[in-house]
């Protein structure tokens, strides 16, 4: 079946630096990425949709300038967090669409600022 | 505004019997669809059911059913013989349109988050 490969399943980083997340179809082409991020006890917020080749479509609130999502390929996306502070530590998990649900979903990102 | 409503933000159900998670949603869309998942600790999603708007029966997948009430809105979630590794979060999700563009997004409920008891 259709699998998303997502990197890394946990990091801590200090306040101020920047983090990549990876997000990779291995067997389809995703030509349409999601992104959501997870407060502890919430639901998934989406973020972005990201489609190859073009810019990402931010969701209301979101800053497009600290989460910057690329789509450079039809099997890769990423997000980076810039600048991350404490706030931004979240459960970040990305979804492409394909596969036989419609949607397949990353593992999962837990992301610490410290 | 497209919208996904669970009211019960946690449930307990006995080892074995049948539990009913409720979802209703908000759309103005004609052709959508919706999903139930399951998110246990680990923070995985995992597909359960889903149920297209247009489809005339309700969609079933092992012990997962969908009571599927589209005068109603609703789209809950009945899980039968409950099972201990059923105790986890349960997201209703719904496939909606985006506004001017030609592709769609899946947003989610708050979640019900449910406790099988032995």
């Amino acid at each position: 079946g259709a699998v998303v490969s997502q990197h890394p399943s946990r990091v801590i980083c200090k306040s101020g630096t920047s983090v990549k997340i990876e997000c990779r179809s291995l067997d389809f082409q995703a030509t349409t990425m999601f992104w959501y991020r997870q407060f502890p006890k919430q639901s998934l917020m989406l973020m972005a949709t990201s489609n190859e080749g073009s810019k990402a479509t931010y969701e209301q609130g979101v800053e497009k300038d600290k989460f910057l999502i690329n789509h450079a390929s039809l099997t890769l996306s990423t997000l980076t967090v810039t600048s991350a502070h404490p706030e931004d530590s979240s459960f970040y998990i990305c979804s492409a669409r394909g596969g036989m649900t419609g949607y397949t979903f990353g593992s999962g990102t837990r992301l610490t600022v410290v | 505004a497209q919208k996904i409503t669970q009211t019960q933000p946690g449930m307990f159900v006995q080892e074995k019997e049948a539990v009913t998670l409720d979802c209703t949603y908000d759309t103005s869309d004609q052709s959508y669809g919706l999903f139930w998942y399951k998110q246990p600790s680990s923070g995985e999603m995992i597909f359960l059911i889903y149920q297209g708007s247009y489809d005339e029966q309700n969609a079933t997948e092992g012990r997962y059913s969908l009571n599927f009430q589209k005068a109603r809105k609703s789209a809950n979630l009945v899980i039968s013989a409950s099972q201990l590794g059923d105790s986890a979060m349960y997201f209703c999700a719904m496939r909606a349109l985006v506004l001017k563009t030609s592709y769609d997004k899946v947003i989610f409920g708050p979640g019900t988050s449910l406790s099988v008891i032995p």
